[in-house]
């Protein structure tokens, strides 16, 4: 099972949106609803943002959203702040019963 | 409070084998999937196996297929990982999760190095 496609990097100013993609198949991203996302700051245990290609977990920002369209699900980051630097991980459910995470996405913060 | 702490980790030579034990407390953990997943130095999330709440389904990622059993104590409410053969590749942090969507919660991670 290969790990889900996420960009390396993405950058944004303060204030500004950001959108990462994270690109699977029909087993795994586009035939299930189960997709999460982590964040995950230096030296730190990930934390969940965003499940189920949308929902937020009680204390999460509402400036992160997630969506999903065929086999790319995307979280989106409004109004980025300084707190937003982390590393972004996509994870899902596939069609072997098994997960798979992203290759992660490091985000800047200019 | 919601707690899952993984011990067992440490120096291993390569082609040796370690069980991880992860200790859970706090939440209904019979009825809990639980979830093996490693990081390795400086490398991205791996997931590698996951465990129903009564033990009888087990999947397992096709990197460590055949390495690897997961299993269960409920009445011990702890969670284990075998893996075997192990070799460079395997030094990560080992982390314990409860849940992967909305009971998502992970344990401080043990940290594997395989190295002779």
């Amino acid at each position: 099972q290969p790990a889900l496609t996420q960009p390396a990097s993405v950058s944004g100013s303060p204030g500004q949106s950001i959108t990462i993609s994270c690109t699977g198949s029909s087993n795994d991203v586009g035939g299930y609803k189960f997709v999460s996302w982590f964040q995950q700051h230096p030296g730190k245990v990930p934390k969940l943002i965003i499940y189920d290609v949308y929902i937020r977990p009680s204390g999460v920002s509402n400036r992160f959203s997630g969506s999903k369209s065929g086999n790319t699900a995307s979280l989106t980051i409004s109004g980025l702040q300084a707190e937003d630097e982390a590393d972004y991980y996509c994870n899902s459910f596939t069609s072997s019963y098994t997960h798979v995470f992203g290759t992660g996405t490091k985000v800047t913060v200019l | 409070e919601e707690q899952l702490v993984e011990s067992g980790g440490g120096l291993v030579q390569p082609g040796g084998s370690l069980r991880l034990s992860c200790a859970a407390s706090g939440f209904p953990f019979s009825t809990s999937w639980m979830h093996w997943v490693r990081q390795g130095p400086g490398k991205g999330l791996v997931w590698l196996s996951r465990i129903n709440g009564d033990g009888t389904m087990t999947n397992y990622a096709d990197s460590v297929e055949g390495r690897v059993i997961v299993s269960r104590d409920n009445a011990e409410n702890t969670v284990y990982l075998e893996v075997n053969s192990l070799r460079a590749e395997d030094t990560a942090v080992y982390y314990c999760i409860r849940d992967l969507r909305e009971f998502n919660y992970w344990g401080q991670g043990t940290l594997v190095t395989v190295s002779s």
